[in-house]
């Protein structure tokens, strides 16, 4: 088992591209987590899916950004048409059992800086 | 609307001391704290966590402290070490719901 496992680690690309990042849970692990952190904050939720279901959604996922998980094992989260403020740290997280109780496993993350 | 805070952006301590990192948060629904460390190009690992029914819980150097009626928690760290080095955040989330909310954070340097 080598945890969360998410790529790319970076990517830069210019306003208005499109970008998808990837994220490999840990494989017993039914729940799946997206979070961003931006410069001087914590991670922010973003979705999460519980099998292949998306079960909530922020508000800060505008309709330029799209998360699947098609068989309930890896994700991706996509965001088209990049500005300049979706510049962060995105985090994938996994976790088996259902609440918070035990602590998520987050990945190393990818960061996105939009140029 | 900032409901998970933690007012040290830093804190240095010196080697074998202990560290005590500061949290707190305004929303009573909220009954799940956790604690997570974070080093530099890495995601976040989970240390330590406490429900609402108990007022600390510990787990080797690492202790934490709940205090509901001030909406207050610590993490104490005795002796601290120089792999203490790192991020911490506080984290809170609430009965069935599925998502952690974080403070900004508490960058600990230990110093040898």
């Amino acid at each position: 088992d080598t945890g969360v496992s998410q790529n790319p680690r970076h990517k830069i690309t210019k306003r208005g591209q499109n970008v998808t990042f990837r994220c490999d849970p840990i494989s017993e692990h039914n729940r799946l987590y997206w979070y961003r952190q931006t410069l001087g904050q914590g991670p922010e939720f973003l979705t999460y899916f519980q099998n292949e279901a998306q079960l909530e959604k922020s508000r800060l996922l505008s309709d330029r950004f799209s998360a699947e998980r098609p068989k309930g094992s890896f994700s991706t989260l996509e965001i088209q048409r990049t500005e300049q403020g979706d510049s962060a740290m995105y985090l994938c997280a996994s976790s088996l059992v259902a609440g918070t109780n035990y602590g998520y496993t987050f990945g190393s993350g990818t960061r996105l800086t939009v140029v | 609307d900032q409901q998970v805070k933690q007012n040290s952006p830093s804190l240095s301590v010196q080697e074998g001391r202990i560290s005590i990192l500061n949290c707190d948060y305004t929303n009573s629904m909220f009954d799940y704290f956790l604690w997570y460390k974070k080093y530099p190009a890495e995601g976040p690992t989970f240390l330590i966590s406490i429900s609402s029914i108990k007022d600390k819980n510990e787990d080797g150097r690492f202790t934490v402290f709940l205090n509901k009626s001030a909406k207050h928690l610590s993490l104490h760290i005795v002796p601290s070490q120089p792999g203490d080095s790192a991020v911490y955040f506080c984290a809170a989330s609430s009965f069935g719901n599925e998502k952690l909310t974080f403070g900004t954070g508490t960058r600990l340097t230990i110093i040898p």
